[in-house]
């Protein structure tokens, strides 16, 4: 529900930066957050963003564009261990989160 | 602080069997929630608990059922298992129902495979 898009799958190189974009639908909207899940393991909480802007925490940044329903995540100084799929998820009116199906990211040496 | 438990990790049921999984949020959280996580449809939101009740569901059968206990413990249960059903199911828990926009800290999950 609520088509939370993401790509599937990218690849980027040791050291450098990448984005992953996630658009979603805009009614209902009360946050959007960004979460890291190693092959195997439990999702962690990167970010969390309900204004308009860009909120910075270290290496990860995350974007939130609340008219344009978009969001990106900027990894930035790209390691090995980032390798790991990014899911990114919308709070609807204060009661749901729906997930994207994640984006898995593969760092390459 | 010890994090969100969930057991069984693994388990192998074979169709029309029934399975109940058990999550222990992290001490002092209140609110539990389900997901079912596929390969192919990411994270699908089963139901909310939030001080013993439900407080939101997902778009699944009625053969998807939870609980939630005092201590804020709670389980979910399938009946009549279908092999569609295997996936891994995670448990996340917040100090505060999903109204709080808090994030969400997620249990490594239990893994079940219907044969």
């Amino acid at each position: 529900g609520q088509n939370i898009d993401q790509p599937t799958e990218m690849t980027a190189t040791e050291g450098a930066i990448v984005q992953i974009n996630c658009t979603y639908q805009t009614s209902g909207f009360n946050g959007l957050f960004w979460y890291q899940q190693h092959a195997g393991e439990a999702p962690t909480f990167l970010s969390y963003n309900v204004l308009d802007g860009l909120e910075e925490k270290g290496r990860f940044s995350s974007f939130l564009s609340r008219s344009k329903g978009y969001s990106y995540l900027l990894l930035k100084e790209l390691q090995m261990k980032d390798s790991a799929s990014y899911l990114c998820a919308v709070l609807y009116n204060f009661n749901k989160f729906y997930f994207g199906s994640g984006t898995k990211l593969n760092v390459k040496p | 602080k010890a994090g969100v438990t969930q057991t069984p990790r693994y388990l192998i049921k074979t169709r029309g069997q029934q399975v109940t999984l058990s999550c222990s949020p992290i001490s002092g959280h209140r609110s539990v929630s389900w997901y079912q996580q596929t390969p192919g449809q990411g994270l699908q939101f089963l139901f909310e608990y939030f001080s013993e009740t439900q407080r939101n569901k997902g778009n699944f059968p009625g053969r998807f059922s939870g609980r939630q206990f005092s201590n804020s413990r709670s389980e979910m249960n399938v009946s009549t298992l279908e092999l569609g059903d295997s996936a891994l199911y995670l448990c996340a828990s917040s100090l505060e129902a999903s109204g709080g926009s808090g994030e969400l800290f997620f249990g490594e999950g239990s893994r079940l495979t219907v044969l």
